[in-house]
């Protein structure tokens, strides 16, 4: 089993719409939990942090259930430049290594 | 706003042949990392480190070998590339605060023949 599984999607969506990503994990000692944006050939970068009581910044809200090893993300009235993979970031305590990339959920937003 | 700059962006190369790949980061970060990735997988850690003189394994660190000489910089190498090193390989940093993210460069598109 993987340590940090999503759905690869693709999931292509009309403009407009609302769309939800699930990330599961399966390391219990996880602590800081993040959602990264990749555009096509392009490097990662941070989308937003992941908290406990679930955070929104903006169209984009993430949630955290510690106690089902499961993180979301949530993005309301998508735009044509959200298009891009969403990847599921989890970090264990106390180690500088153990940050684990899931391998990404593809989104498509159409005109 | 350099961040994280690698060099070179795209190299072929044949088996068997070294190179090194150069990362440099003007953040002033402990940490730095690098990853690769290959399609339908996550990144994968190779090698990390967290300070000047410092470096560790990371997921996958065979066949790679690296040196952090000085804080911004973080040299992968490579001493007798495979193709199955063939992938898009990362640098990253972050400062040492378990919840700070890692900034990444935009990538080194590595093709071995």
């Amino acid at each position: 089993r993987k340590e940090v599984e999503q759905d690869p999607g693709p999931f292509n969506v009309p403009e407009g719409a609302t769309v939800a990503f699930n990330c599961t994990y399966s390391n219990s000692a996880s602590q800081s939990f993040f959602w990264y944006r990749q555009d096509c050939r392009k490097e990662p970068k941070l989308l937003m942090s992941v908290y406990s009581s679930g955070n929104e910044d903006g169209r984009f809200t993430a949630q955290l259930n510690r106690a089902s090893q499961y993180i979301s993300l949530l993005i309301r009235d998508s735009k044509l430049s959200d298009s891009a993979t969403y990847l599921c970031v989890v970090k264990a305590a106390g180690s500088a290594r153990q940050l684990t990339f899931g391998s990404g959920t593809q989104l498509t937003v159409l005109p | 706003n350099a961040g994280v700059t690698q060099t070179p962006k795209f190299r072929v190369l044949k088996t068997g042949q070294s190179m090194t790949l150069l990362c440099a980061q003007d953040m002033n970060h402990e940490y730095m990392y690098w990853y690769r990735q290959d399609p339908g997988m996550g990144l994968r850690l190779i090698h990390y480190s967290v300070g000047e003189g410092t470096t560790a394994k990371g997921e996958v660190p065979d066949g790679y070998n690296v040196s952090r000489l000085k804080k911004q910089n973080f040299l992968l190498g490579l001493e007798s590339a495979a193709p199955s090193q063939t992938s898009v390989y990362f640098c990253a940093s972050s400062y040492s605060d378990s919840n700070q993210p890692q900034h990444f460069g935009d990538g080194t598109r590595l093709s071995i023949l």
